[in-house]
């Protein structure tokens, strides 16, 4: 069982990115993303496919279309430079799975 | 305010066993799984497992399965990560974080900074 993310993604600051995640067994489990700048710890930004938590500005949202989850991220600043992960579960919800990860570039 | 509070750096040679620690505050322990995440040194994240403290229910990825004990001690609000022969190997940072339970999957809200673990052959 895999999640499968770009290796990397770059925008201009203002653009929108899309980091994508997908997985044959996406539609039958819940996806949640994190950010990771370098030298700190991951922050959640995305739970339960579409979910904000509070704290993180409304520019990050995301979509989910059957086997693919998409991270948006709309108007990027240079802020948002960093890491993405997205972490799922096995099909039967006994243990979390990350997938590889997507560097952010802002040009 | 929710908190978790890890243990500091460690150096460690091969065969060393090792516990590290996260402590919790800010919210009632027993009540929310509380897991543990690799991060190997330029590499990505990787979830390791988690532990419900109420009733010590414990979910390992079968890649972690045996490699390592997760704990928790209650009365402490504490949870620990375990290895009883360390390998080079096992040289990364290992987060600990605060699990919610939604729908099947699981997934952090809140994370401990990290602790460091260096083991040298």
């Amino acid at each position: 069982y895999e999640l499968t993310q770009p290796p990397s993604v770059s925008v201009s600051p203002g653009q929108t990115a899309r980091i994508t995640c997908s997985s044959d067994d996406l539609p039958k489990q819940l996806v949640h993303w994190y950010q990771q700048k370098p030298g700190q710890a991951p922050v959640l930004v995305i739970y339960k496919d579409t979910e904000r938590p509070s704290g993180i500005p409304e520019r990050f949202s995301g979509s989910d279309s059957g086997t693919t989850v998409t991270l948006i991220i709309s108007g990027v600043q240079a802020e948002d430079e960093a890491d993405y992960y997205c972490l799922s579960a096995d099909i039967s919800g006994s243990y979390g799975l990350f997938g590889g990860g997507t560097k952010l570039t802002v040009l | 305010e929710v908190q978790l509070v890890q243990s500091g750096a460690e150096v460690k040679r091969s065969g060393d066993a090792l516990r590290i620690s996260c402590k919790a505050s800010g919210y009632t322990f027993s009540n929310y799984w509380i897991g543990w995440v690799r991060q190997m040194p330029g590499k990505g994240l990787e979830w390791m497992g988690i532990i419900y403290p109420g009733d010590s229910d414990t979910k390992y990825s079968p890649s972690f399965q045996g490699q390592v004990t997760i704990s928790a001690d209650k009365s402490i609000n504490t949870a620990f990560l375990q290895w009883s022969s360390l390998k080079a190997s096992d040289s990364a940072m290992y987060y600990c974080a605060r699990h919610i339970f939604a729908l099947g999957s699981y997934y952090g809200d809140v994370w401990g900074k990290g602790t460091t673990v260096n083991v040298s052959s």
